[in-house]
Order: C-alpha cells, then sequence, then structure tokens
C-alpha cells in the first residue's frame, strides 16, 4: 500500500506569508495526526481527526494554525500569518486504530520562516 | 503537562558495540511506550513497541525494557551496524490519547 504523502517537502517563506501545507494518509485511515518538531527538541503533538472530525486539537499553539479535513480524506494545515517560530518539521501520521499504535508518519515538510 | 524525557541527545558508538538510550515519562497512566528510527529524509518509523504489563520485549538485535515503578524505559540495540546510524525518539502514551515524545537521540555507528 502506498505510505502517507506529504507535500511538498520543503518550503522557504517569508515572515507574514501564507503556507499550506498537505498531508495524504493510507487510504482507508480514518485516524490522521498532525506533528511539529522545532530544531533539536521532541516531536510535539498538533492535533487529531478522526474522519473529518477534529478530534483533539489541544497541541495546535495560536489561532494562526487551521487544519481542515474536508471529507475525511487528506488534510490540510495552513499557517496564517507564519512567524519566525514557525519554523520546524511538520510531520502527518495516519492509522486505522485510534493512538496511533501502528501509526505511519510520512516523511515531513521542512518548513523554515525567515 | 505530561513529558518524556530521553538521554543521550547524541550516542556515538562502534561497530559491533551496543548502544542504550534511556527515556523517562511522567504520566503514571501511560500504558504504551514506541520506539521510532528516523533516517535522514523520511519521517520516524516504528521499530519496537512494549506495554506496560509487560517488563521486557527483545526483537533480533533490539530490546525494549520497562521499569513501570520508576517510569523508565529503555532502547537496547546489540552488535550496532552503519545502517543502526539515525534519530532514534522514544514516546510514552494512554492508549487513546495523544503520543508524547521524547527529544531524540541522534546515534553514530563507526565503521
Amino acid at each position: 500500500e502506498a505510505g502517507v504523502t506529504q507535500f511538498p517537502s520543503h518550503s522557504v517563506i517569508e515572515k507574514g506569508q501564507t503556507v499550506t501545507l498537505r498531508c495524504d494518509p493510507i487510504s482507508g485511515h480514518d485516524n490522521l495526526y498532525w506533528y511539529r518538531r522545532v530544531m533539536g527538541k521532541e516531536i510535539k503533538f498538533l492535533l487529531h481527526f478522526v474522519k473529518e472530525s477534529k478530534q483533539d486539537e489541544s497541541g495546535m499553539p495560536n489561532n494562526r494554525f487551521l487544519a481542515e479535513r474536508t471529507g475525511g480524506t487528506y488534510s490540510t494545515l495552513k499557517v496564517q500569518p507564519a512567524e519566525l517560530e514557525d519554523s520546524g518539521v511538520y510531520f502527518c501520521a495516519s492509522s486505522r486504530d485510534r493512538g496511533a499504535l501502528s501509526g505511519t508518519f510520512g516523511s515531513g515538510t521542512r518548513l523554515t520562516v525567515v | 503537562g505530561e513529558n518524556v524525557e530521553q538521554h543521550p541527545s547524541t550516542l556515538s558508538v562502534q561497530e559491533g558495540d551496543s548502544a542504550v538510550i534511556k527515556c523517562t515519562y511522567s504520566d503514571s497512566a501511560s500504558n504504551y511506550f514506541p520506539w521510532y528510527k528516523q533516517e535522514l529524509g523520511k519521517g520516524p518509523q516504528l521499530i519496537i513497541d512494549i506495554r506496560s504489563n509487560v517488563g521486557e520485549k527483545k526483537d533480533q538485535r533490539i530490546a525494549v525494557t520497562l521499569n513501570k515503578t520508576a517510569k523508565h524505559f529503555s532502547l537496547h540495540i546489540t552488535e550496532t551496524q552503519p545502517e543502526d546510524s539515525a534519530v532514534y525518539f522514544c514516546a510514552a502514551m494512554a492508549i487513546g490519547f495523544k503520543t508524547i515524545f521524547g527529544a531524540g537521540t541522534r546515534l553514530f555507528v563507526k565503521a
């Protein structure tokens, strides 16, 4: 089966601009997670979708971040306006079961805000 | 809040030696402990996991141990090979809830 696909793989934008990251989960996986790793730090949970519903968005940093999963398939994470501290690697993972027990991660999007 | 501490942040070993990475978690409700390996340009990949009702689990050259009383768990890699070089993340979760990751250990295996 195809894995979790994320694009773009890299994005460099200026402070104040908008960026949209996309994640295509493994087909049939209802659970989709977004994570972020800031340089050298831990991978931090951002939010969890079950199909198109936000199950847990407690990790979203602030209201500049907006995640959607219309139709319960792919998901987008938009940052508007981007700030310097938003730089990092954004990972998406999907799983059939809740809790990512068998979660598969995408390769990530490296976002650099300059 | 819940957190997972991971040590060391960097580990360099000679090929054939063993490598040990240690983690400590804070949430006593955690009952599932996965370990991930991240190679350059790829996402984290689950390599082994352990549940709280088990003290040790082994899969070829990789083993994990769990001490629930002390809230410690460790990854042991024996007979290391250059292809083991990567960043390793420990994580803890209460099943059904969000995963809390450690900060990662960059392992270098020198040939």
